[in-house]
């Protein structure tokens, strides 16, 4: 399965700035997917990342907040912008497995967002 | 979007009990699948079962679906200390790849 590094594993950041995190996989992947996780809560998907294609937004996520990069097959990042302290959570990004969606996700190490 | 709902639940048990955490879930799924998380971390997969398996082994993990109720179980054995852990269901839907995840089920294994 593929492997997934993700960056930074934690940050402390101030309101009213941004912070960009990074995927880099170790494999060529069609889609990979970013995730928030509040705290003590579970995942909800905020989207979808295809190389060569705007990103597809889930309800409630938009494009000016959660601007998504995907400029080649391994790589994509994921920017929080002008955070408020409602933005602390874990960002993960994930990546389907190798032989399609009847195997299991990847993810990578998770971003532990404090904003303050 | 969230699909999958475990009954909420934190589950404390001794070291070498058996864990039993229940998941359910409301569209018509593709498969069903598990995750660990420990200490907020990454999420690795443990088990996915098909829409048209009934019942999956791996290891000391069961799982179990019931597409009729649209629910699942995990069963841990012989459960270690190394277990604790949250524990996710997810769900992929047929014609998409995303995962829906459900609450999570907090499990404690005390030595």
């Amino acid at each position: 399965s593929a492997v997934i590094s993700q960056k930074p594993s934690r940050d402390i950041c101030q309101r009213g700035t941004s912070l960009t995190i990074q995927c880099q996989v170790d494999s060529q992947v069609t889609m990979m997917f970013w995730y928030r996780q509040q705290p003590g809560q579970s995942l909800t998907l905020i989207a979808t990342a295809n190389q060569g294609s705007e990103a597809t937004y889930e309800s409630g996520f938009v494009i000016d907040k959660f601007p998504i990069s995907r400029p080649n097959l391994t790589f994509s990042t994921l920017t929080v912008s002008n955070m408020s302290p409602e933005d602390s959570s874990i960002y993960l990004c994930s990546v389907d497995g190798d032989r399609g969606p009847n195997y299991g996700y990847t993810f990578g190490s998770g971003t532990r967002l404090t904003v303050v | 979007s969230q699909q999958g709902e475990e009954d909420p639940q934190a589950l404390s048990i001794q070291e070498g009990e058996n864990a039993t955490m229940n998941c359910s879930y409301k569209t018509s799924i593709n498969n069903l699948q598990w995750y660990r998380q420990n200490s907020g971390r990454g999420l690795v997969h443990l088990i996915l079962i098909r829409s048209n398996e009934r019942e999956k082994h791996s290891g000391r993990l069961r799982v179990t679906l019931d597409t009729s109720k649209k629910s699942s179980s995990l069963l841990i054995t012989a459960s270690r200390a190394a277990d604790t852990a949250s524990y996710f269901c997810a769900t992929v839907d047929y014609g998409n790849n995303r995962l829906a995840f459900g609450k999570g089920n907090q499990v404690v294994v005390i030595p």
